[in-house]
């Protein structure tokens, strides 16, 4: 079966560094991605890893290891409008499958 | 980044009624589309996997008599809800893969559909 487990939660203040885990069980495996996702709109792309290690773009790096089934978002520099919800989601095989989605970690940012 | 449509955003419709949602691909032609069903505060569920030229690939769980997806070109894949009845409102999200991309999806902005 297909498991991704993120935390419901998170609280960070403005300024500061947050890192979102997830962890996954899934039949295959092709990569990992993270999606943020306001409120009322669709999923919009943040990163993708395939290989073990760190990708790292601008405030927002991403961390795989594919023995230990973990991924983190690391965001750095937190603003206001970083408030939203962060979605780990796994590809099982190629470009024509589908993606599984955790149920997304709801991250609010305080001043 | 690649850029998909879906019309309408928003749909208000009556129990028994059907309601049809596009999805389209504007800078990119795409083989294949994906139609996600995400409900409050969960997350999306992948219901179908809309195949251009031939049938989609339904999930477990998913009636393919009730959604019922064409994927009539490279371009548009329309996700039909027959007999639509309250338990069916939620958001509907369409996305597409790029083919020159590493395998990101490119999401439509959704569909919130409401059944009265």
């Amino acid at each position: 079966g297909q498991n991704i487990d993120q935390p419901t939660e998170m609280t960070a203040t403005e300024g500061a560094i947050v890192q979102i885990n997830c962890t996954y069980q899934t039949s295959g495996f092709n990569g990992l991605f993270w999606y943020q996702q306001h409120a009322g709109e669709a999923p919009t792309f943040l990163s993708y890893n395939v290989l073990d290690g760190l990708e790292e773009k601008g405030r927002f790096s991403s961390f795989l290891s594919r023995s230990k089934g973990y991924s983190y978002l690391l965001l750095k520099e937190l603003q206001m409008k970083d408030s939203a919800s962060y979605l780990c989601a796994v590809s099982s095989g190629g470009g024509a499958d589908g993606l599984t989605f955790g149920k997304g970690t709801h991250l609010i940012i305080q001043p | 980044g690649a850029v998909v449509s879906q019309h309408p955003s928003w749909v208000i419709c009556k129990s028994g009624t059907s309601v049809k949602i596009e999805c389209r691909s504007l800078d990119f032609q795409a083989t294949t589309m994906f139609w996600y069903r995400q409900f409050p505060k969960q997350s999306l569920m992948l219901m179908a996997t809309s195949n251009e030229g031939s049938k989609a690939t339904y999930e477990q769980g998913v009636e393919k008599d009730k959604f019922l997806i064409n994927h009539a070109s490279l371009t548009l894949s329309t996700l039909t809800v027959t007999s639509a009845h309250p338990e069916d409102s939620s958001f509907y999200i369409c996305s597409a893969n790029r083919p020159q991309g590493v395998g990101e999806q490119f999401f439509g902005p959704g569909t919130r559909l409401t059944v009265l």
